[in-house]
């Protein structure tokens, strides 16, 4: 079984609609994030936590917002999609000491 | 500020040929260095690291970088490529371990038959 699962895979949605990908994890680490990632961008830090009770917003939080609802769970939302937002999302986990990321498999989001 | 630039966003070479992406990077303190790969239409694996013992590091399938303080670089290498190769890789660096990661742009690596 897969370290970090996201769901749903795929996502197509139209704008002003309220969306949610979860986000979890089987290895027990404190360190969560989420990306979005866009051609020709690399990776972009929404938000990230270490652990439940601390959230942080990264580089570009603006329209996103997150839930830390347990140490294996991390949910991103958008509350009103827009098309810019259309975009590879990407979940990761680390451990306490940092260092190196492990990604999910990706949730391609669409809006229309 | 921290940064961290791939000087390529393509390079194209014959299977078989050696493979050089090329990797620079500021950072304030002594940082750790990453490379990550991502075949097409799947997600971020972690090739290699660096975080402060030997300057040259191995990673996954044949890959490996030299860190090199002087030159703020840390460029990835492999002797022979092959087509399985083909992905896009990125340059991440981290001040320390209570940073974000920054992440390069990007290299796509196309390997001709």
């Amino acid at each position: 079984d897969a370290d970090v699962t996201q769901t749903p895979r795929n996502r197509i949605t139209k704008t002003g609609k309220r969306i949610m990908l979860e986000c979890s994890q089987t290895k027990g680490h404190d360190r969560m994030y989420w990306y979005r990632q866009d051609p020709g961008l690399g990776l972009r830090l929404i938000y990230y936590s270490f652990d439940v009770k601390d959230i942080n917003k990264g580089e570009i939080s603006d329209g996103y917002s997150v839930s830390r609802q347990a140490q294996a769970k991390f949910s991103l939302s958008l509350e009103s999609a827009i098309p810019n937002q259309t975009a590879l999302y990407f979940c990761a986990i680390a451990p306490t000491s940092g260092g190196a990321q492990f990604f999910g498999p990706g949730t391609r989001l669409t809006v229309l | 500020a921290q940064s961290v630039t791939q000087l390529d966003s393509h390079v194209s070479v014959s299977e078989g040929t050696p493979v050089l992406l090329r990797c620079n990077y500021s950072s304030s303190y002594s940082p750790s260095l990453f490379w990550y790969v991502q075949h097409p239409n799947k997600g971020l694996q972690l090739l290699l690291k660096y975080t402060s013992a030997a300057t040259l590091v191995k990673g996954i399938n044949g890959f490996e970088a030299e860190f090199k303080k002087s030159e703020t670089s840390f460029h990835l290498t492999k002797p022979s490529a092959h087509m399985s190769d083909a992905a896009e890789y990125f340059c991440v660096v981290s001040p320390d371990s209570n940073y974000q990661l920054i992440w390069g742009a990007g290299t796509k690596l196309i390997i001709k038959p």
